[in-house]
Parts: C-alpha cells; sequence; structure tokens
C-alpha cells in the first residue's frame, strides 16, 4: 500500500467554484504534512502546511483528520492561475523521508 | 535566506554517456539534501537522501549513485546512462530534526536521453 494516496484528476472546474481535494495516508506514526503546489515542468513548491486545527490562507483551507488519517484541500473562488497539480506530503517522527502523493491535477477554466 | 541551486538547467546526453548533477544549497548548515526523479507526468521519486557529508541512503537500486563532498553540496552521477534515465531531477533540502518544517526544491534538471 501506499504512504500516500490521491485522486490523480484532473479537477476541471470552473472559474469561482469551490474544489476539494483529498488525500490519505496509512501510516499512523505520520507527525508532518504539507500541500505543494507544481506548475507544468517546474519544482513543487510549498502551498501551505496542515495542523491538527485546520488552517487557512486566503482562499486556501487545509484540514487533517488524523483519526480517519487524510488531509483535505478546499480551494474556494478559483482562479485560473489556481491550475497547477497538487500535491500531498506526510513526514514521521525520527525519519528524515517526506513521502509524496503522486498529485492531483486542477485546471481551472473560464 | 537559503537557496538552492541546481546546474544545468536542461540536458541532452546519448545512452551510455557519464552523468553528473549538482545541487549546491546556500545559507544553512548541516541540511538533509535529496534527490528526486519525477518521469513525465508522474509521481516524485525519490532516488538519495543525506544527513551528513557521506552518509548516503539509496532508495531504488538503479545505475545511478550519489555523493555529498561537503555539508550543502549534493551530487548525482552515472557512468553509463539508460533511455529510462530521461525525467525531471529535483535536489531538495530540509532542516534537521524539524518536524514542523519542509522540504525545499530547486529549480531542477530536465534530463533527456537518447
Amino acid at each position: 500500500r501506499k504512504e500516500v494516496e490521491q485522486d490523480p484528476g484532473p479537477f476541471n472546474v470552473p472559474e469561482g467554484a469551490t474544489v476539494a481535494f483529498n488525500c490519505t495516508y496509512s501510516n499512523s506514526a505520520s507527525q508532518s504534512f504539507f500541500w505543494y503546489r507544481q506548475d507544468c515542468r517546474k519544482e513543487p513548491k510549498l502551498l501551505m502546511s496542515v495542523y491538527s486545527s485546520g488552517n487557512e490562507d486566503g482562499r486556501f483551507t487545509a484540514q487533517l483528520n488524523r483519526a480517519s488519517q487524510y488531509i483535505s484541500l478546499l480551494i474556494r473562488d478559483s482562479k485560473l492561475s489556481d491550475s497547477a497539480t497538487y500535491l500531498c506530503v506526510v513526514n514521521r517522527y525520527n525519519f528524515n523521508k517526506f513521502y509524496f502523493g503522486s498529485g492531483t491535477k486542477l485546471n481551472v477554466k473560464p | 535566506s537559503q537557496t538552492i541551486h541546481q546546474w544545468p538547467a536542461t540536458l541532452v546526453q546519448p545512452v551510455g554517456s557519464p552523468l553528473s548533477l549538482e545541487c549546491t544549497v546556500e545559507g544553512t548548515s548541516n541540511p538533509n539534501l535529496y534527490w528526486y526523479r519525477q518521469a513525465a507526468g508522474r509521481g516524485l521519486q525519490l532516488l538519495f537522501y543525506s544527513v551528513g557529508i557521506g552518509q548516503i541512503s539509496s532508495e531504488v537500486p538503479q545505475n545511478l549513485s550519489a555523493s555529498r563532498p561537503q555539508d550543502r553540496q549534493f551530487i548525482l552521477s552515472s557512468k553509463k546512462l539508460l533511455l529510462s534515465d530521461s525525467g525531471f531531477y529535483l535536489c531538495a533540502w530540509s532542516v534537521q530534526g524539524d518536524l514542523t518544517d519542509t522540504q525545499y526544491f530547486g529549480p531542477g534538471t530536465r534530463l533527456t536521453v537518447l
């Protein structure tokens, strides 16, 4: 079983829509959680960390459910510039490795 | 502030030729360093990671190797490239022992093996 699983998409949404991505992780010892964004042919860049209490950054909201071992990312009022692949990432205590999901592709259309 | 450099940005190499990709980090000490490969349309595959000079952990058996000759320098090498080595090679760093911190990626090297 993969450490981190994501729906590959693509999610095709109109501008202004709200879209949600989910990600599940298999190891309950996972301690840190992140969402990255990767534009076509570019390196992944950190979008936001995910905290147990949930956190919000503008139009983006991240949630963590430790009991069910899933992480979510909500994007409100989608913009054309939000089109990218969104990667879910987890890290474990006392490990130096980060586990990446394969990414969910988002296409925001006019 | 910290920055990470990779070069070259693009590379076209014939099958059977050697490879050397370099990554350097500035503005931090004793980072964890990582090499990933991303095939076209695929996810990230961890190739190697290092927690210190001369300490390399290999994640997948292959014809690639890595070295860390200096604290902030990480090198990916191959003696003979295969067609399957084509991909987007990304170097990344993270702070040792800090779970709240995350990984930061360099701009990557796009390798095409012909």
